[in-house]
């Protein structure tokens, strides 16, 4: 039973414009998110996360939306580049009662093409 | 100012062999973590370890998974009797904190049994 699901596995986009990378999850005990993103050959990288006291983080050209009633998370991307394209997972763990382990999603691929 | 090394980075091994696989943290990183990474999935936790302490080891599929941290740095897991189901990238990753702190990931062993 996946608790952390990325319902697309794969996602194209133009260069400049927005890439929206969709979430869900069933474990409502869950109040911190992260996204990271791994390239080929690469162990993943940390982008972006999100505490369940916030609905919205931004850093840069990142943003990340939090609906806890709906349990779904958004990663935006604006404006998108090339360098962009890569794996894109959803991680998600409970921090205020033990401090669990990372569930990730099974990722999105985005191509962000020139 | 290195990452997260990880050797080998890539191993074949026949069916019923035992391996190893290497993990050198961020110095001054107090928590390690193991995960498996099957084709077209995201990762999965094995094992936690907080300096040498192994604090969770929920995650390893069986009893043939052994990890070690004995000095609290590099961690070594040890898969016995290996079988094709083990094949897959084996990613560690370290953090200041716990658990659900950012993680910062090795590159991964892609480990094939045949």
């Amino acid at each position: 039973d996946q608790q952390v699901k990325q319902n697309s596995p794969s996602l194209s986009v133009q260069e400049g414009r927005i890439s929206i990378l969709n979430c869900d999850y069933t474990n409502s005990m869950f109040d911190y998110f992260l996204w990271y993103k791994k390239y080929p050959a690469e162990g993943p990288t940390f982008l972006i996360s999100i505490s369940s006291i916030k609905d919205k983080n931004e850093d840069g050209r990142f943003t990340v939306f939090l609906n806890k009633s709906a349990k779904h998370l958004s990663l935006h991307i604006v404006p998108s580049q090339p360098g962009d394209s890569a794996v894109y997972f959803c991680a998600a763990s409970v921090v205020n009662s033990g401090n669990t382990p990372l569930v990730f999603g099974k990722g999105t691929r985005l191509s962000v093409i020139a | 100012g290195a990452g997260v090394s990880q050797s080998p980075r890539y191993k074949v091994a026949k069916r019923g062999q035992d391996v190893a696989l290497r993990c050198d943290p961020i110095s001054g990183h107090v928590s390690l973590f193991w995960y498996q990474q099957a084709l077209g999935q995201g990762p999965e936790f094995l094992t936690y370890f907080q300096n040498e302490a192994q604090l969770d080891k929920s995650g390893l599929p069986s009893d043939r998974f052994f990890a070690e941290r004995p000095e609290g740095s590099v961690s070594t897991l040890k898969i016995q009797r290996t079988q094709q189901e083990d094949s897959a990238v084996y990613l560690c990753a370290s953090s200041l904190g716990g658990p659900s702190y950012e993680q910062y990931f090795g590159p991964g062993t892609r480990l094939t049994v045949t």
